[in-house]
């Protein structure tokens, strides 16, 4: 009874190969986000979609891109990963974007940039 | 923007024994704490959340306090047990989606 599903748990890459980062949910929320965590950090958040609407973060490099082709897949893909791009990645949802909505996370995608 | 921080960075207690975590924010706008607790090579999971509108709240052994006059909120887990061993995030929300987190406390309990 997963509720948010990311595939694959680990991505091995090879730097400057591009890497894609699938999520889905069963939840049927409006609001899917990508988040980055490294290790021993809290999440940063990089973008998220409302249903088709997509919003970057200020900060987020434009190697990272997202695609959410329907309401329950959500892609992130890495352009040029490099070394400082390892980390976990993690999906996330919630019903709404107001203020006060629980956002529900996926169990990640380790990265590994070789 | 939101600034929330998290104490103690790590945290050991026996078994049995109770802990607490405790967060303090910036934004008196904000108006929604939730807590996540997240295992080694695993997503966070909400594990309780509180609203501006109540002071406390409880969910068997853990619980959730806030005061926001003086804008802190604290988790407490009582009769703590190993599988309570995890890192700890705080977090909270103003009027926009934007989870402010701390830096997360980890949490060792020893049997």
């Amino acid at each position: 009874d997963a509720m948010v599903i990311q595939n694959p748990r680990y991505q091995v890459t090879q730097f400057g190969k591009p890497v894609t980062l699938s999520c889905s949910q069963t939840l049927n929320h409006n609001v899917m986000y990508w988040y980055q965590q490294k290790s021993s950090q809290a999440p940063k958040l990089l973008f998220h979609y409302y249903d088709k609407d997509f919003n970057n973060e200020a900060d987020t490099p434009d190697n990272f891109q997202s695609r959410r082709p329907n309401t329950s897949f959500c892609f992130l893909d890495i352009r040029s990963p490099g070394l400082g791009d390892a980390a976990m990645y993690l999906c996330a949802t919630s019903r709404d974007l107001a203020g006060g909505e629980t956002q529900y996370f996926g169990p990640g995608t380790r990265l590994l940039v070789l | 923007g939101e600034n929330v921080e998290q104490h103690p960075s790590t945290l050991s207690v026996q078994e049995g024994d109770s802990a607490v975590i405790k967060c303090t924010y910036s934004d008196s706008a904000s108006n929604y704490f939730p807590w996540y607790k997240q295992e080694l090579g695993k997503g966070p999971q909400l594990i309780i959340d509180i609203r501006s509108n109540v002071g406390e709240k409880k969910d068997q052994r853990i619980a959730v306090t806030l005061n926001k006059t003086a804008k802190h909120f604290s988790l407490h887990i009582t009769e703590t047990q190993p599988e309570d061993s995890a890192v700890y995030f705080c977090a909270a929300v103003g009027g926009s989606y934007q989870l402010t987190f701390g830096k997360g406390t980890k949490l060792s309990v020893i049997p």
